[in-house]
Order: structure tokens, then sequence, then C-alpha cells
């Protein structure tokens, strides 16, 4: 079956240092992969979007690698703020339904 | 900016009771969804809607959840009788997908949630 995998451990930062997340997928060939935020009790909110047939996307302090052969994408936040603190979801999807699904995400602490 | 409506954000609730949600997508999107999110986990699909119809409700505990989008615009997930494993936040997001000149990669715009709470 489909398999997402993010780091369960928190990732715990200094503020102005680089954060960077994985997810790593088994049993899937997505054709886009989306990155959300989510804040404590809020729903997800879109970040970025990178297609298999993208290396890397940029946004403001955000970058974005998608890797198919190793199956994993790094999502990478510079110049980090303790505003940035929130847990991070990846989410792949590509068939013909538009599903999407989510990783567990990884919770980003940024300490000022 | 156009949001996604969910009510209510809290809802506490005996087991076997009838409970229900509501919700409103941005104006225009075709594509609504229902999620479910147990703390420390992903969303978890529930069921999709194109429309007025579902195109997926395979993750949809049938017997005793159900789901419609009756006018294909707002939305109302229920569960009768409520379980104590059913505690937990029901997300509901929406998407332009159909609209091809507008999205055709299913960037999801997620309401505020609600937390159910089932003792």
């Amino acid at each position: 079956s489909q398999k997402i995998e993010q780091n369960s451990e928190a990732l715990n930062i200094q503020e102005g240092k680089t954060a960077t997340l994985t997810c790593n997928y088994t049993n899937y060939s997505p054709a886009y992969l989306q990155w959300y935020r989510q804040d404590p009790g809020r729903g997800p909110v879109f970040l970025l979007l990178i297609r298999e047939n993208e290396k890397e996307k940029r946004k403001e302090r955000l970058k974005v690698t998608f890797d198919t052969t190793l199956k994993q994408s790094l999502f990478h936040i510079t110049a980090s703020q303790p505003a940035d603190s929130a847990t991070y979801l990846c989410a792949l999807g590509g068939d013909s339904s538009y599903k999407l699904i989510f990783g567990s995400g990884t919770r980003l602490l940024v300490r000022p | 900016e156009a949001e996604v409506a969910q009510s209510p954000r809290y809802k506490i609730t005996e087991k076997s009771q009838a409970v229900a949600f509501w919700c409103d997508p941005i104006s225009g999107h075709a594509t609504l969804y229902w999620y479910r999110q147990i703390l420390g986990q992903g969303p978890e699909l529930l069921v999709q809607f194109q429309d007025e119809s579902v195109v997926d409700d395979s993750q949809l505990p049938k017997d005793r959840f159900s789901a419609e989008r009756l006018k294909g615009v707002d939305s109302t997930l229920k569960i009768q009788p409520a379980e104590l494993g059913d505690s937990a936040m029901y997300l509901c997001a929406s998407s332009s997908y159909g609209l091809a000149a507008r999205s055709s990669y299913n960037e999801q715009f997620f309401g505020p949630g609600t937390r159910l709470t089932v003792l």
C-alpha cells in the first residue's frame, strides 16, 4: 500500500538557521507533491506545489526539491523565524481523482 | 479573501448520539472534501464530492457516517451513532479542480475544522 513518511520527531532549530524537513514515500508515483502548514487547532494552509518533472521550486524563503528516483522531497525554510513554528505536512497527488494522500507531518520549533 | 466555513468549531457529545457538521466551500469550487484528522496524524480523506456527486467514499464508515451535498454547494457530514473512536478533528476542504483553466493540480483550501469529542 502507499506509504508516506515524515519525521515524527519535532525539529528544533535556532532562529536564522535553515530548517530542512523530509518527506519519503513508497509504492506511489505521484504526478505532484504539495506542502502545507498547519497551526494547532487550525486547518492546513497550502504553501507550495512541485510537479514530477520539476527538480526545485522556490517561494520567498521556502524551497522544495523533488527527487522521483529517491522518492523523496525536501522542504527548506531559510532564515527561519519563530513565526515559522508549526507542523508541516506533505501530500502526494496525481491520479485521476485528484485525491491527495497526506503524511503525518513534522513539527518545527524555531527558538528565538 | 474567500474562505471555507465550518460549523460548529467544537462539539462534545456522548457515545450513541448523532452529530452533524456543516461546510460551506469557497464560491465556485466544484470539489469538496471531508477529512478526519486524529491528533498527531495527517488528514485522512473520508469523502470527496464533485458538484453534488460522490467521487470517492471508500474510506467512509458507511454504517454510521453519511455525507451529502444536495445542491452542489454546501455539505453536511453526519455520524449516527457516535463512538468513542470518532473523537478527532473533522476538516472540510474545497478546490477548483474541474475548472481546468483554474487549477489542475488540486491546491486545496481548508476550513478551520470541527473538533469532536465523544464521551
